[in-house]
């Protein structure tokens, strides 16, 4: 069945680095584009970030770009993401979900469970 | 602030039939960009509920249906039932933000 696991959050400073992993199983990863997507405490979702399913295109939200850098890896079935310069409202639990295309089809067909970033000093 | 708008609550006693509404614009819904919903249940990741013209992932009831009309979009639930209290999303693509959107989500009450 199709998995995705998140990792890599937890308690980082203002203005720090921080590197998401989402382990994808159960499907043929080089096949789909996927999204990272967050949701504040007790907010709503908020679309971050995809990438196409050979990592040639990749879209950002206005409130990250510059900031924040997908990447993947087909070989090791894996997406990560690069968040640099954070802020304390980049504080969500991260999911990565699948999207049903190559590239994007712009909606999520399967998602993780999430992890837990939070930017406090 | 959302770029879709939902009613942040609605309710319904069981086997009654409940709506949500979902309001975007002429760069997502009313340019024909596909409406999709998720069902997020308490403490856990969303799930898709509904996409494109109304389909259906497998093991989704047909209780749930999707509709779409100018620069709205629907979600019926008919037959409610205890388990279907939970907080529910739809989402679009923004041609002039360039990525999905999402409505700030609506917690639906089963009474």
């Amino acid at each position: 069945q199709v998995q995705l696991v998140e990792s890599g959050g937890g308690v980082v400073q203002p203005g720090r680095s921080l590197r998401l992993s989402c382990a994808a199983s159960g499907f043929t990863f080089s096949s789909y584009a996927i999204h990272w997507v967050r949701q504040a405490p007790g907010k709503g979702l908020e679309w971050v970030t995809v990438i196409s399913y050979d990592g040639g295109n990749k879209y950002y939200a206005d409130s990250v770009m510059g900031r924040f850098t997908i990447s993947r890896d087909n070989s090791n079935n894996t997406l990560y993401l690069q968040m640099n310069s954070l802020r304390a409202d980049d504080t969500a639990v991260y999911y990565c979900a699948r999207d049903r295309g190559r590239f994007s089809n712009w909606f999520f067909d399967y998602w993780g469970q999430g992890t837990l970033v939070t930017v406090s000093s | 602030q959302s770029v879709l708008t939902q009613p942040p609550s609605v309710s319904g006693a069981p086997g009654q039939r409940v709506t949500i509404s979902c309001t975007g614009s002429s760069s997502n819904i009313g340019a024909g960009y596909d409406v999709n919903w998720y069902q997020q249940l308490p403490g856990t990741a969303p799930k898709l509920l509904i996409y494109g013209k109304s389909n259906r992932p497998s093991g989704v009831p047909d209780r749930f249906s999707g509709s779409k009309s100018d620069t709205s979009a629907s979600l019926a639930i008919t037959g409610l039932q205890a388990e279907d209290e939970a907080d529910y999303y739809c989402q679009s693509f923004d041609s002039s933000l360039g990525g999905a959107v999402f409505g700030g989500g609506t917690k639906l009450t089963v009474l």
